[in-house]
């Protein structure tokens, strides 16, 4: 079965400073990989995504995502982290069927202070 | 984007009682919508696939008859957590997927938290 984790549960930073979460997944197959956020009482918002191409991703807001196959991981990283960004990170990972069943990680909560 | 939106966001009910949850896809048609659920400090939990007009696909160790869904249109499918009890307060989540453009995207409701009492 799937399975994806997230290192980090907690993150505190200042802002301005550099951002990077950890995600790694389980699934020897072709994968579809998402990071999703969720800010303070809003909706699940999609990030970015990774289907196949350029394993280097652009999302909103800045964020990017690096698909490393070989290493199975899908790391997001935002140079310089602004107060706004404080939210729930969540990586997810579903088999290569579109967007359709969401494996979810345990999210991130980043808190970035001013 | 494309709105989902959940029905009711907070509800609390006692122990022993049926509570409907509604997820309504408000401008686009949905076949497909997921209901997922959160606990504290802890991912999104896959419980079903909802598919309109036909039963729900189940996750392993998700009772069917404890979480009863019922897709019955294109823009509608409601989880109904029957005779309720304080283990399955939690926050619950559903997503659909909309079929449109280059690739689907699933999008997700605000969630509802549910409390047993």
């Amino acid at each position: 079965a799937q399975s994806v984790s997230q290192h980090n549960h907690h993150v505190i930073l200042s802002e301005a400073a550099s951002l990077e979460l950890g995600c790694n997944y389980s699934y020897g197959g072709t994968v579809n990989l998402f990071w999703y956020v969720q800010y303070p009482g809003q909706h699940l918002q999609l990030l970015l995504k990774y289907f196949s191409g350029d394993p280097l991703v652009k999302g909103i807001k800045g964020f990017e995502a690096e698909f490393i196959k070989s290493k199975f991981s899908f790391n997001l990283r935002k140079p310089s982290v602004q107060w706004s960004d404080t939210a729930e990170y969540f990586c997810a990972v579903n088999d290569g069927g579109g967007y359709n069943k969401l494996i979810f990680g345990a999210g991130t909560r980043l808190a970035v202070h001013p | 984007g494309a709105v989902v939106s959940q029905h009711p966001s907070r509800v609390i009910c006692k122990s022993g009682t049926s509570v409907k949850i509604e997820c309504r896809s408000l401008d686009f048609q949905a076949t497909t919508m997921f209901w997922y659920r959160q606990f504290p400090k802890k991912s999104l939990m896959l419980m079903a696939t909802s598919n309109e007009g036909s039963k729900a696909t189940y996750e392993q160790g998700v009772e069917k008859d404890k979480f009863l869904i019922n897709h019955a249109s294109l823009t509608l499918s409601t989880l109904t957590v029957t005779s309720a009890h304080p283990e399955d307060s939690s926050f619950y989540i559903c997503s659909a997927i909309y079929r449109g453009g280059i690739v689907n995207e699933a999008f997700f409701g605000q969630g509802t938290r549910l409390t047993v009492v």
